[in-house]
């Protein structure tokens, strides 16, 4: 079965740096989304991303933060000056339709020192 | 807005006892509903799903659940706990049209006793 993949698995970076996290959707899918968890807590939206261009974001998801879709497969997620409290568990997601249910890669864990 | 609420943050049971982890839902409009599970340290796994057919939902591993509109319910049950089904649960629901985000409840970790 097709899946999300993301990468890396865990990125570690420091306070102030850019870090660009990964997902290659499942390929027939059309709209793509970026959720984050931060450790112990629920998984929170960021942003939501359809023919090119984002559909929503959160009040997380601010001027720090952007999406790309550069080519037909990539799908990523800048942070241009990190924060401690960046730091959690990135996950990408995408679905085919709108009356279908999103597909989640594993997750990128961002440790911020 | 939409919103889940996940009534017990954390639920023990016996192997072999019934599980049963509830689910409240807030929406507009008749929404579609999700439980995903996520194992220690792995991301989110479709368990099952609810998009205004059958009200009674089966997914994967045993677990099944039932939206009942007038209590606004999509509660997850499992006949008999397994060992292997000690994750987090979490139930998430979403706008039937346009392209809206999936909301997530705050998940309940579920653990299993021998």
């Amino acid at each position: 079965e097709p899946e999300v993949t993301q990468t890396p698995s865990h990125q570690v970076t420091q306070m102030g740096q850019e870090v660009i996290l990964r997902c290659v959707p499942i390929s027939n899918h059309l709209y793509f989304y970026w959720y984050r968890q931060i450790l112990g807590q629920k998984v929170e939206f960021l942003v939501s991303f359809y023919n090119n261009e984002i559909s929503e974001k959160s009040e997380i998801f601010d001027d720090q933060f952007s999406v790309e879709r550069p080519d037909g497969s990539n799908f990523t997620l800048k942070i241009r000056s990190t924060k401690l409290e960046d730091s959690a568990m990135y996950f990408c997601a995408s679905r085919k339709a709108t009356n279908s249910p999103l597909h989640f890669g594993n997750g990128t864990r961002l440790t911020v020192t | 807005a939409q919103s889940v609420t996940q009534l017990g943050s954390h639920v023990s049971v016996s192997e072999g006892a019934l599980v049963l982890l509830r689910c409240n839902y807030s929406s507009s409009v008749p929404p579609y509903l999700f439980w995903y599970v996520q194992y220690p340290n792995q991301g989110l796994q479709l368990l099952l799903k609810y998009t205004s057919a059958a009200t009674l939902v089966k997914g994967i591993n045993g677990f099944e659940a039932e939206f009942k509109k007038s209590e606004t319910s999509f509660h997850l049950t499992k006949p008999s706990a397994h060992m292997s089904d000690a994750a987090e649960y979490f139930c998430a629901v979403i706008l039937p049209s346009g392209n809206t985000p999936l909301v997530f409840g705050k998940g309940t970790r579920l653990s299993v006793i021998a």
